[in-house]
């Protein structure tokens, strides 16, 4: 039959505003945590990442909060642009009794920013 | 630096048909990743080689493998293709240390 698209989580902001992106996860043994952006017909590209030892990190423009009680990750975007448009995934690396998952990120299912100018 | 690089970016093949999608990473890296992509089930893991060798692979029949060859270079390969199979596929690369990855542009298959 047809595949059902996933329906993304959207969020519209004005340009100059502050942005935030949620991503939930689930496995307690993920150490390794990465926020990418995908603008259309491009690749993933990097924004920020975070070990699970931390609850915060900075970048430019960009922070990333950690919140391992809840497992839940946020990505904050100050002053957000029109050229910040574009599908941002939360990804991670689990940990196994083997030994880290090298080279596997398991991704979320990605939020739509749009930005009105 | 140059980035990875993905060829074909576009192609088009038949239901039964083979299919073989060449990735080039960064200089230096040597673990090459690759993904499925599609509007039903996101970004999936298919597998990963360091050094030659398979270390991970995700939940995918056995149509789809994948090599890399002393270059670091990787191909992969999906046999008797299904229209199912019809997605981005997306390469990246990493250095031995580190857990960032690069992507490429990606291919994009169709399956007819």
């Amino acid at each position: 039959g047809e595949s059902v698209g996933l329906h993304l989580p959207t969020l519209s902001v004005q340009e100059g505003d502050n942005s935030i992106i949620n991503c939930a996860y689930s496995n307690s043994a993920s150490d390794y945590f990465i926020w990418y952006k995908q603008e259309s017909g491009k690749g993933p590209q990097f924004i920020i990442d975070i070990r699970s030892n931390m609850d915060k990190r900075q970048g430019q423009r960009v922070t990333v909060l950690l919140n391992k009680t809840v497992k839940h990750l946020s990505l904050q975007i100050a002053a957000t642009q029109p050229g910040d448009s574009a599908v941002y995934f939360c990804a991670e690396i689990i940990s196994s009794a083997g030994g880290t998952s090298y080279g596997k990120l398991t991704f979320g299912q990605g939020t739509i920013l749009t930005v009105h100018p | 630096k140059a980035g990875v690089t993905q060829t074909p970016r576009y192609l088009i093949k038949t239901r039964g048909q083979q299919v073989t999608l060449s990735c080039s990473p960064i200089s230096g890296h040597r673990s090459v990743s690759w993904y499925q992509q599609t509007p039903g089930q996101g970004l999936q893991f298919l597998f990963e080689y360091f050094s030659e060798t398979q270390r991970n692979k995700g939940n995918f029949p056995g149509r789809f493998s994948g090599r890399q060859f002393s270059n670091s270079r990787s191909e992969m390969n999906v046999s008797t293709l299904e229209l199912g199979d019809s997605a981005l596929y997306l390469c990246a690369s990493s250095l031995l240390s580190t857990y960032e990855q690069y992507f490429g542009p990606g291919t994009r298959l169709t399956v007819t």
